[in-house]
């Protein structure tokens, strides 16, 4: 099974400021197709998760374009330009490669300051 | 619009047998392309997959749950189940059923809360 491990813990941003989030994934996540099977997810309070980028950095329908996926192979980013207050909330990457056999990062939890 | 929503006791006692279901609308179980699948979120942890079904019975389970579950599809229903046994307080969770194929991301219902207490 492909493990993935986030970081930061945890994030406390200013709004109106950038954040970033790092996943990494123990064997990398690049298909022979070209695509990195990678997904972020935010689940906020009280709520389900959301879908925010899939494929790597491609960004889910109605998802604000402050929030940006990067990266291949193993190492990936998610990058808000500039965090508001509404981003609160846990983020995890997934691996989607060994589809269906799924794997979450640990989370990340960002507050505002 | 798709909808998916998990029913269920909130309450089940250790050693017993959890079960859930997934009702599944505005779309068919039955379309060749996506699995159907389970995930929970322990309180103060991370979310962790349990296991998916595509519509022809074919499953692939967590491999930490895989001795204690069975899950199951009823395509006349549109909706497909989970049935963990043995459970213990570690098993108390929000439960979460979803869609998922490959490289689309996770459509996810709203979860249920199930406590695991005698």
């Amino acid at each position: 099974d492909i493990a993935m491990t986030q970081s930061p813990l945890s994030l406390s941003v200013t709004p109106g400021e950038p954040a970033s989030i790092s996943c990494r994934s123990s064997q990398s996540l690049l298909h022979n197709n070209g695509h990195n099977y990678l997904d972020w997810y935010l689940q906020k309070p009280g709520q389900s998760p959301q879908l925010l980028i899939y494929l790597g950095s491609s960004r889910a329908s109605g998802v604000p374009d402050r929030f940006s996926g990067s990266g291949s192979g193993t190492e990936f980013t998610l990058k808000i330009s500039r965090v508001e207050a509404e981003d609160v909330g846990v983020y995890y990457c997934m691996q989607a490669l060994q589809t269906p056999r799924l794997t979450f990062g640990g989370g990340t939890k960002v507050e505002i300051k | 619009q798709l909808r998916l929503q998990e029913s269920g006791p909130g309450l089940v006692k250790p050693s017993e047998t959890l079960s859930l279901t997934c009702i599944v609308s505005g779309g068919t179980i039955s379309i060749s392309t996506y699995y159907w699948g389970w995930i929970r979120l322990p309180p103060g942890k991370g979310l962790e997959w349990i296991g998916s079904i595509y519509y022809s019975g074919s499953t692939a389970y967590n491999v930490s749950l895989e001795s204690r579950l069975t899950m199951s599809v009823d395509t006349s229903k549109n909706q497909f189940s989970l049935k963990l046994n043995s459970v213990t307080a570690a098993d108390t969770a929000v439960y979460y059923c979803g869609r998922h194929y490959f490289g689309s991301g996770i459509t996810w219902g709203q979860g249920l809360l199930v406590t695991v207490s005698s």
